[in-house]
């Protein structure tokens, strides 16, 4: 079966770090353009990060200098470390496939992982 | 950055109506747009992309149509199983993508 499960998600204070797991079943990471989305509680979809099968990353404005995505190809598993959380930061986070000739949509998504910034 | 605005933010509809979602570019992006279903509590799902490409297993009541700056997704004959909220996304500035703030569609 075809697959994303995300985990790392949970309660952190404002300033912390955490590190959010996503392990693929059917779908190789490192062959596709992987990419993590999230969601505030009530509020719309943020892309928030790629990385490329060639190992480019990009991030959005919001996280940039923050966040960091990698990946493991020997645990077939993306991550994505969030450094100095704030509290906008909360939101469930979905990893996800990109897809398309050139990687343009999502065509697979994880369960998500909530992630919750508060003192 | 481009930016999506979507109309109308909620709409309410009959069973078997034919229902018409907005999205706008802020500026043209040719056909870059997919259209994304997300039900009350579950992840969001690919509707159409390429603008008018329906996906694998979307049901045919589903259309997408549009070019440049504005686009829309039609629902015709509106099923109970339609509720959610629909959210449209450019693809034309990547390695950046934009989602639109979505959609809510209810049953009357």
């Amino acid at each position: 079966e075809v697959q994303l499960v995300e985990s790392g998600g949970g309660l952190i204070q404002p300033g912390g770090s955490l590190r959010l797991s996503c392990v693929a079943s059917g779908v190789t990471v490192s062959s596709n353009y992987m990419s993590w989305v999230r969601q505030a509680p009530g509020k719309g979809l943020e892309w928030v990060s790629v990385i490329y099968s060639g190992g480019s990353t990009y991030n959005a404005d919001s996280v940039k200098g923050r966040f960091s995505i990698s990946r493991d190809t020997s645990k077939n598993t993306l991550y994505l470390q969030m450094n100095r959380l704030r509290v906008e930061d909360t939101a469930v986070y979905y990893c996800a496939r990109n897809y398309g000739d050139y990687e343009e949509w999502f065509d697979l998504w994880g369960q998500g992982t909530l992630v919750t910034v508060s003192s | 950055d481009i930016q999506m605005t979507q109309s109308p933010s909620s709409l309410s509809a009959s069973v078997g109506d034919r229902v018409t979602i907005s999205c706008r570019a802020s500026q043209g992006i040719n056909n870059y747009l997919a259209w994304y279903q997300q039900k009350p509590g579950k992840v969001p799902k690919l509707l159409i992309y390429a603008a008018s490409t329906l996906q694998s297993g979307v049901p045919s009541r589903f259309s997408g149509s549009g070019s440049g700056a504005d686009f829309t997704l039609t629902i015709s004959n509106l099923q109970p199983e339609d509720v959610a909220t629909y959210y449209c996304q450019n693809y034309n500035s990547a390695p950046t993508w934009t989602f639109g703030q979505g959609t809510k569609v209810e049953i009357k």
